[in-house]
């Protein structure tokens, strides 16, 4: 039973297209997140969501804007996409965003080419 | 700011070898600090982690000890397995709203 998935695995995209990313975490935790991580390997966090609340959205372009129907879910959706927005995109949940131990749960990722 | 540094990867080693792989922070406030790993194709899981100085976090054979005097918390194992080629993440939190600042991410390779 996946306690965070991501759908869809794969997103093959033009230029100019507008897409959506989904996240649905069966953990019960309080918060969920976006990670861009780019072709080097480099992790850096864009939004952060708690019971519905934005609580991190890091310098991100107005083109990125999350969406959090219940806490169980935080969707990513990307309008007038660019060549640069190609990465895989990761959704991870945790339990407590104000604990600082609790561990991130991370989904398998979105890998996201525009091309 | 806050910042994490990881030694430059690929690392390359030979099964049963010892495995380090560096990580130093630079952080206002007292931070938390973790290993992640990742697998060809996967998500990131947690491999171990450290909350306060001294504090010595360990899981499936890997180690590492939070040092504040040297600001690092570098990753050992003693005897590699293939099993473990992966990417490690070295990361820490220091605020309460759970952003993950990582390092770059060290590759390694491990063969038979």
């Amino acid at each position: 039973d996946t306690a965070v998935s991501q759908t869809p695995k794969y997103l093959v995209t033009q230029m100019g297209n507008d897409k959506s990313i989904k996240c649905e975490q069966n953990l019960g935790h309080d918060t969920m997140y976006w990670y861009k991580q780019d072709s080097k390997k480099f992790l850096k966090i864009m939004f952060s969501y708690n019971n519905k609340e934005l609580i991190i959205n890091e310098t991100v372009p107005n083109r990125f804007s999350p969406k959090s129907p219940d806490k169980a879910h935080l969707n990513l959706h990307i309008n007038s996409l660019e060549l640069g927005d190609s990465a895989v995109y990761f959704c991870a949940s945790s339990q407590d965003q104000a604990v600082r131990s609790y561990e991130q749960y991370f989904g398998p990722g979105t890998r996201l080419t525009v091309t | 700011g806050n910042s994490v540094t990881q030694m430059e990867g690929p690392v390359t080693l030979s099964e049963e070898a010892f495995l380090t792989i560096n990580c130093t922070y630079t952080a206002t406030g007292y931070p938390s600090l973790f290993w992640y790993v990742q697998y060809p194709g996967e998500g990131l899981q947690l491999l171990l982690k450290a909350t306060k100085a001294d504090d010595k976090g360990s899981n499936k054979g890997f180690e590492a000890t939070y040092r504040k005097e040297t600001t690092s918390f570098h990753l050992e194992k003693g005897s590699v397995q293939v099993s473990d080629s992966a990417v490690y993440f070295c990361a820490l939190t220091t605020s309460n709203t759970g952003k993950l600042i990582f390092g770059q991410g060290t590759t390694l390779q491990v063969k038979p």
